[in-house]
């Protein structure tokens, strides 16, 4: 049972550039998350589904792009990167009742140069 | 739109003694749960402790417990006899338990150092 699995684990990216994060669970979770991480700010949401075919913006949403179409996957793509995306992301899942913890997966840092 | 505030950007606690993290709340909600999570250098999330907004008690798990005042919208994290593996990053959360809403809010932080 793998639980939330995140690749790459790292990766630097030129301005302009373009790359998806990839996200699956193997936990038949119907929540999933996205969050970015920066120094002193916390995780801020990006994007999240409640289940396959369904998404919707977070706090941040612009720059990026998510789909649904599995249970098991959620990943995010980010257009013409931009060095304000430079972050660490975090994809996360969970069983959907608000008592339920996230789980996360171990994160990617992404630079863009 | 609820907000989590961490005003403890750092703290620093002795080797076996005890500390206590900060973290205030806005809602207008009555139907909550409010989380810790511990993020060590690894970078996992780990969840350390959870609070249902409509139970009175304190939760508690071993060394770690909540000091959860509703009126006052505040979860406090107690961390007793400290250990050098509690040394991380302390995240509170807050997840309305309202029909229809998804979102877990995250505070900004309190990096947590544990002197030997």
């Amino acid at each position: 049972n793998a639980g939330v699995t995140q690749t790459p684990k790292f990766r630097i990216l030129k301005i302009g550039q373009s790359m998806t994060l990839q996200c699956a669970q193997d936990m038949n979770h119907n929540y999933m998350y996205w969050y970015r991480q920066d120094p002193g700010m916390g995780l801020k949401l990006i994007y999240y589904s409640v289940g396959a075919g369904i998404t919707d913006k977070g706090e941040v949403p612009n720059g990026y792009n998510v789909s649904r179409s599995t249970t098991e996957d959620f990943p995010l793509r980010l257009e013409l990167a931009a060095p304000s995306q430079t972050s660490v992301y975090f994809c996360a899942s969970s069983l959907g009742a608000a008592r339920e913890k996230l789980f996360f997966g171990s994160g990617t840092q992404l630079s863009v140069l | 739109a609820q907000t989590v505030t961490q005003s403890q950007p750092e703290m620093s606690v002795q080797e076996a003694e005890t500390v206590t993290l900060s973290c205030t709340y806005d809602t207008s909600e009555s139907d909550y749960y409010l989380f810790w999570y511990k993020q060590p250098p690894s970078r996992q999330m780990i969840l350390v402790i959870r609070q249902e907004a409509y139970k009175q008690q304190n939760a508690t798990e071993n060394r770690f417990s909540v000091n959860f005042q509703k009126a006052a919208k505040s979860f406090s994290l107690k961390i007793s006899d400290s250990q050098l593996g509690d040394a991380a990053m302390y995240f509170c959360a807050y997840r309305s338990g309202t029909s229809g809403t998804y979102k877990y809010i995250f505070g900004t932080g309190t990096r947590l150092k544990v002197l030997a």
